[in-house]
């Protein structure tokens, strides 16, 4: 079955910092794996996603993530944290082999804080 | 070009009740989804419509349906409202649902809160 963890519920940075936010995932086939961000009372913003190739992937306001296969994991990064980066973020994964019919999987979210 | 669109934004609505609540897709995009984000819960799959049929489905009662139309916009009908359906609605739509590596684009929301 399919599963993506993100195992931290808040994540604090300053501003001006790097920034990480995890996600870790369990699938049967190869992966594809996407990230969202929804600020306060709002829908979900798509970020970026993983589907194949290059294991570093570059999306949108500077963020980028990394695919590890090995460590099954598909990390959110920043270099430089800006305030307005503050909101929840969502991990979210398919499994290619169970084809168009599957379900997108999220994990529960994590909330990032920029502190000024 | 214009986003996923959804209305209500908010509704609300009394136990035992039913509720209706619309989304129109990105233009050309024929899949429409709608998960549910109840506090605590995380977003859950609802359903999945794809060239006005139903496609998937999540683990939700059946007095959870919907349908979508021939210009691909959808509505999702809660029927015997429960305390427990307040959530916030989030409807998303796709190009090519039927592809693994298809982006799902959201909506707004509507906020359904059953007293």
């Amino acid at each position: 079955a399919q599963s993506v963890a993100q195992p931290e519920d808040q994540v604090n940075v300053a501003e001006g910092n790097p920034l990480t936010v995890k996600c870790t995932y369990s699938v049967s086939g190869n992966p594809y794996l996407f990230w969202y961000v929804q600020y306060p009372n709002r829908g979900l913003q798509f970020l970026l996603k993983y589907i194949t190739g290059d294991n570093l992937v570059k999306g949108s306001y500077g963020f980028e993530a990394e695919f590890n296969k090995s460590q099954t994991s598909f990390h959110l990064k920043k270099p430089s944290a800006l305030v307005s980066d503050s909101a929840l973020y969502f991990c979210a994964v398919r499994d290619a082999l169970s084809g168009g019919y599957n379900k997108l999987i999220f994990g529960a979210g994590t909330r990032l804080a920029v502190h000024p | 070009e214009a986003g996923v669109t959804q209305s209500p934004t908010h509704l609300i609505k009394t136990r035992g009740q039913q509720a209706t609540l619309r989304c129109s897709p990105i233009s050309g995009h024929t899949s429409v989804y709608w998960y549910q984000q109840a506090l605590g819960l995380g977003l859950q799959f609802l359903l999945w419509y794809d060239e006005g049929e139903e496609r998937n489905r999540g683990n939700f009662p059946p007095r959870f349906s919907g349908r979508q139309f021939p210009n691909y916009s959808s509505e999702l009908n809660v029927n015997a409202l429960e305390l427990e359906d307040s959530a916030l609605y989030l409807c998303a739509s796709s190009l090519q649902g039927r592809l693994s590596t298809d982006t799902q684009y959201f909506g707004p929301g509507t906020r359904l809160t059953v007293l």
